[in-house]
């Protein structure tokens, strides 16, 4: 069965810092991948995707993906309290690009 | 990206009954998908509704206990049958543009 590994956490970072989440995939053959996030009582909010090896920036987020080594990261630089939620990693799975989600990593940015 | 709602919000049901959640989408869509999220877990999906076909339902999840409609391209409904405790989650509609999933606000249930 194909997996999606992240650290559960919680990692808990300092205001201003920067915060690391990292994530496993098992299936070679995944070209695409995301990260969401999730605020708790909310539904998951898409914020980034990779398709390619490298770094990928969007403001204070970059996604970096390595697929020789199967895994893909999330940084969040400058890290605010507003960045506290979960975050998931998911890759999809089958032919109809439905996902299969990491179980998330809970990030607490402290003031 | 996709506007989604779904109906309801919320329910707390009575062991035993049924619940039909309703999803609504601002776009035609080819895929819809529905997933369980359970306190304190993951995203695990159920189905994959695509419309004018039956739903693909994922290991571990049957047509009987919860049933799919897909009557057009910005529309389905979940229901979840014979309820117990253990089907106390959030269950949320998503939809795939241009590769990329969106999600519904969820509908909490609670099962008593």
């Amino acid at each position: 069965q194909k997996e999606v590994e992240q650290n559960s956490g919680p990692l808990s970072v300092p205001e201003g810092a920067i915060a690391s989440l990292n994530c496993t995939y098992s299936d070679r053959g995944s070209q695409s991948f995301f990260w969401y996030r999730q605020y708790s009582g909310k539904s998951p909010e898409l914020i980034m995707s990779i398709y390619s090896n490298g770094d990928k920036e969007d403001g204070r987020f970059t996604a970096q993906l390595n697929k020789a080594s199967q895994y893909v990261s999330l940084l969040i630089r400058d890290s605010q309290p507003s960045d506290s939620a979960t975050y998931l990693c998911a890759v999809p799975e089958g032919g109809n690009n439905d996902m299969r989600f990491g179980a998330g990593t809970r990030l607490t940015v402290k003031p | 990206s996709a506007v989604i709602s779904q109906k309801p919000s919320r329910d707390i049901c009575q062991r035993g009954t049924s619940l039909t959640i309703q999803c609504q989408v601002d776009s035609q869509v080819t895929m819809m998908f529905w997933y369980r999220q359970q306190p304190g877990q993951s995203l695990t999906l159920i189905a994959t509704a695509n419309q004018g076909s039956e739903a693909t339902y994922e290991s571990g999840f049957v047509i009987d206990k919860f049933p799919i409609s897909r009557p057009n391209l910005t529309f389905s409904t979940l229901t979840v049958s014979n309820m117990s405790p253990e089907d106390s989650s959030i269950y949320l509609c998503s939809v795939s543009v241009y590769n990329e999933q969106f999600f519904g606000p969820g509908t909490r249930l609670t099962v008593l």
